[in-house]
């Protein structure tokens, strides 16, 4: 089956600067990856997904990039905001069922 | 229009015990899925449905876990003789597809076994 990993666990930043949060991927075949933000006590909710056949996609100040031949792609979030501090988690998957990397903890430093 | 609920939101339940837990997904979406999230951790994957039938229950830990979906709507999550190892947020999503479509998460139903 799929596997996700997911760099790093935590992520300290500070206001304006921007952060940059890493994902693997095991299936070669995997074909769709979203990115879900989490805050504390909260469902996740979807930011910015792409498909294996595009190799970057961007959303005002967050945009994912997607190396197929590597099986890693990455989150960009340019201009953090406090608000952006939360759990960030990559996803991938084949045919529907999201495989889950273990998240990432940012905290965007005023 | 709505999102995804879930209920109950909490629930706590000895050890040994049997939990029914739900979930109502977006009108219209043919696809539901139910993961788990330990304390601290990413989602696990547990069982997906489309429409009422269920092609992929290869997340299911063990069979004291099962579920059910009536038509296109509400989902139902069971698990027998509880383990505390059981405890974790179970969350249900739904999408209007397979694959490439978002899913929509619900508030998750947090179950702690004692």
């Amino acid at each position: 089956g799929e596997n996700v990993e997911q760099h790093p666990s935590t992520l300290s930043v500070q206001e304006g600067d921007s952060a940059v949060i890493k994902c693997t991927y095991s299936d070669s075949a995997s074909n769709y990856f979203p990115w879900y933000k989490q805050e504390l006590g909260k469902r996740p909710q979807l930011i910015i997904d792409i498909r294996s056949n595009v190799g970057e996609k961007k959303d005002q100040r967050i945009a994912v990039t997607l190396n197929k031949t590597a099986k890693h792609f990455s989150l960009h979030i340019t201009e953090t905001q406090p608000e952006d501090s939360a759990v960030y988690f990559c996803a991938a998957t084949r045919f529907g069922e999201l495989t889950f990397g273990s998240g990432t903890q940012l905290t965007v430093l005023p | 229009g709505a999102g995804v609920s879930q209920s109950p939101s909490n629930k706590v339940t000895e050890k040994g015990k049997d939990v029914e837990l739900r979930c109502d997904p977006i009108s219209g979406h043919t696809a539901l899925y139910w993961y788990r999230q330990r304390l601290g951790q990413g989602l696990e994957f547990l069982i997906y449905f489309q429409g009422n039938s269920a092609p992929d229950k290869s997340g299911l830990p063990s069979d004291r876990f099962s579920a059910e979906r009536t038509g296109e709507s509400v989902s139902t999550l069971t698990i027998q003789r509880t383990q505390q190892e059981d405890s974790a947020v179970y969350l249900c999503a739904s999408s209007l597809g397979r694959v490439g479509y978002e899913q929509y998460f619900g508030p998750g139903t947090r179950l702690t076994v004692t």
